[in-house]
């Protein structure tokens, strides 16, 4: 049963603009969220993360938000690059769990100039 | 961050051997992770390895299929056994270091 759901398979955006990423999870158990970049043959590259006392977090061009009574968060990404080119994974954990990490099937997004 | 290799980085296998997949970490870390992303799904925990213990199995995987090995704090192995074409899938090596859990570039394995 997928727990993290992303529901869109892909996003095209023109550079400059915003690109936003959504993510949807069912656990509410779930405390912790990340959000991981994948480019073609290489392995998920960390982002950017949000605790579920926050709900806002912010690095440079990526910011994430979280809504823990929709059980919803999102990736902003403001001015999208044509670099920014790639599958965006989404994934939470909780505290007791390991940090075994549960991820949604990712969202391929293409910048184009 | 924590820089992660593994090796192979693609095989090709036939159905009912084994391969066993190398992970190397550039630092010390104490809890490591393999995942398996099987062709247009997410990533799945596979199991926990964490070094001077047993390796932890999620549901669905067992360790007759994927012994796992740490014998050190930088370093386990995977290792897929009596291959079939549904275990084609990318392997993944991940470690847990300042809070936050770093990928491997993966392992593409296509069972024939």
């Amino acid at each position: 049963d997928q727990q993290v759901k992303q529901n869109s398979p892909s996003l095209s955006v023109q550079e400059g603009r915003i690109s936003i990423l959504n993510c949807d999870y069912t656990n509410s158990m779930f405390d912790y969220f990340l959000w991981y970049k994948k480019y073609p043959a290489e392995g998920p590259t960390f982002l950017i993360s949000i605790s579920s006392i926050k709900d806002k977090n912010e690095d440079g061009r990526f910011t994430v938000f979280l809504n823990k009574s929709a059980k919803h968060l999102s990736l902003h990404i403001v001015p999208s690059q044509p670099g920014d080119s790639a599958v965006y994974f989404c994934a939470a954990t909780y505290s007791n769990s390991g940090y075994a990490l549960n991820f949604g099937k990712g969202t391929s997004l293409l910048v184009t100039p | 961050s924590a820089v992660i290799s593994q090796k192979p980085s693609r095989d090709i296998c036939q159905r009912g051997t084994s391969l066993t997949i190398q992970c190397q970490v550039d630092s010390q870390v104490t809890m490591m992770f393999w995942y398996r992303q099987q062709p247009g799904q997410s990533l799945t925990l596979i199991a926990t390895a964490n070094q001077g213990s047993e390796a932890t199995y999620e549901s669905g995987f067992v360790i007759d299929k994927f012994p796992i090995s740490r014998p050190n704090l930088t370093f386990s192995t995977l290792t897929v056994s009596n291959m079939s074409p549904e275990d084609s899938s990318i392997y993944l090596c991940s470690v847990r270091a300042l809070s936050e859990q770093y990928f491997g570039p993966g392992t593409r394995l296509t069972v024939t």
